[in-house]
């Protein structure tokens, strides 16, 4: 059975410094993994999503990458800002559906 | 505008009744998906539906069913015998029929029991 897990489960940075998420899963059979942000009492906003035969993934300030050998993600934001404040989840895709980690919720002080 | 609604965005139920909460995508997708999430959890897949009028239970589908007759549409229904229904609904969809394609959320349903 597929776990995922999500290392720290929350973190507070400074602003202008980078934040570093950490994803792990126990299954390498996967066909894709997912980032998200979830903000308070809303929906899933989907980041990156990186294709099992890829390192990595990259979107602005946003870059991911993935280790399926290790079983291991990593989604790197630059230059944090408080903006950034969230909650961040992965979820790896394999069987017909995602199975997710707990997330990181993430606090950026200005 | 493309994207997944969902209404309501809150909703509150009796003891011993069944709620349904609708989901609804314009993204021209394939497969549609409903999630619980709890205080401090990851998300759990309740039921996933990869083609009209065919649907599969997922890790927790106790208490719940669903339709699927058309393919911009999957409610969800919350019967009274789910004992915990409290909880925070998402309904996501993709294009891949494997669960390999991006999915995307609608903005949630939030649902207490009075």
């Amino acid at each position: 059975k597929q776990e995922v897990t999500q290392i720290p489960a929350a973190l507070s940075v400074p602003e202008g410094e980078n934040l570093v998420l950490n994803c792990s899963f126990t299954d390498s059979a996967i066909y894709n993994l997912q980032w998200f942000r979830q903000d308070p009492g809303k929906g899933l906003t989907s980041l990156l999503l990186i294709q099992s035969s890829q390192r990595e993934q990259t979107s602005g300030r946003l870059n991911a990458s993935l280790d399926k050998s290790s079983g291991r993600s990593t989604l790197y934001i630059a230059a944090s800002q408080p903006g950034d404040s969230a909650t961040y989840l992965c979820a790896v895709a394999a069987g017909n559906k995602l199975t997710f980690g707990g997330g990181t919720r993430v606090l950026v002080k200005p | 505008d493309g994207g997944i609604t969902q209404s309501p965005k809150y909703l509150f139920r009796k003891e011993g009744q069944n709620v349904t909460l609708s989901c609804e995508q314009n993204l021209n997708h394939d497969a549609m998906y409903w999630y619980r999430q709890d205080p401090g959890q990851g998300l759990r897949l309740i039921y996933y539906s990869q083609i009209v009028n065919d649907f599969q239970k997922g890790d927790i589908a106790e208490g719940y069913s669903v339709s699927r007759e058309k393919k911009e549409s999957f409610p969800l229904t919350v019967t009274s015998a789910q004992k915990n229904p409290t909880a925070f609904y998402l309904c996501a969809s993709s294009r891949g029929l494997r669960g390999e394609g991006e999915q995307f959320f609608g903005p949630g349903t939030r649902l207490t029991v009075l």
